[in-house]
């Protein structure tokens, strides 16, 4: 079954770095996004991404993020100036359509800023 | 905005004990819901999913059956097994919002032999 890929698992970055997340979507899918889960438990909304382009972002996604599907194939997100606040499993996920059909998730990449 | 409401845990069971892991939401339109589980160390899988009012969703002997007079989709199983350990979410997705899931906040369902 295809699923979602995310590189790396584990990412340690210093405070004020910038550090970047990747990701493969399930090829067919058109609709991306970027959760976040703190201490194994909410899992946060961060951004939708359809047809090239931002559809909601979340509060939490400010200008120290960015978004990017650079090659049709990966779907990035960037975090410009690393905040010990930004430590957290980051998930990306893809689903075929909207509304209906289910989110299918990658295994995370752990962040850890110091 | 859309808001979905989660059973508090963690919950202990033991091995072939009854659950049931209540979920309320909040939300403009006609969502989908969902059950979603993590195993540790994984990304969030679907368990089960429901589109319209009075579907039952089913997977793994586990079932939820969307209720929109109550905005409920509780889980349940009869019988759990140890292998069903797990942090268990409650997500909805309203069509009419680029497809944004909104989360509850998981359970912890420990199963103990």
């Amino acid at each position: 079954e295809p699923e979602v890929t995310q590189t790396p698992s584990h990412q340690v970055t210093q405070m004020g770095q910038e550090v970047i997340l990747r990701c493969v979507p399930i090829s067919n899918h058109l609709y991306f996004y970027w959760y976040r889960q703190i201490l194994g438990q909410k899992v946060e909304f961060l951004v939708s991404f359809y047809n090239n382009e931002i559809s909601e972002k979340s509060e939490i996604f400010d200008d120290q993020f960015s978004v990017e599907r650079p090659d049709g194939s990966n779907f990035t997100l960037k975090i410009r100036s690393t905040k010990l606040e930004d430590s957290a499993m980051y998930f990306c996920a893809s689903r075929e359509r909207s509304g209906g059909s289910p989110l299918h998730f990658g295994n995370g990449t752990r962040l850890t800023v110091t | 905005g859309d808001s979905v409401t989660q059973m508090e845990g963690p919950v202990t069971l033991s091995e072939e004990a009854f659950l049931t892991i209540n979920c309320t939401y909040t939300a403009t339109g006609y969502p989908s819901l969902f059950w979603y589980v993590q195993y540790p160390g994984e990304g969030l899988q679907l368990l089960l999913k429901a589109t319209k009012a009075d579907d039952k969703g089913s997977n793994k002997g586990f079932e939820a059956t969307y209720r929109k007079e109550t905005t409920s989709f509780h889980l349940e199983k009869g019988s759990v097994q140890v292998s069903d350990s797990a942090v268990y979410f409650c997500a909805l997705s309203d069509p009419g919002n680029a497809g944004k899931s909104t989360f509850g906040d998981g359970t912890t369902l420990t199963v103990k032999p």
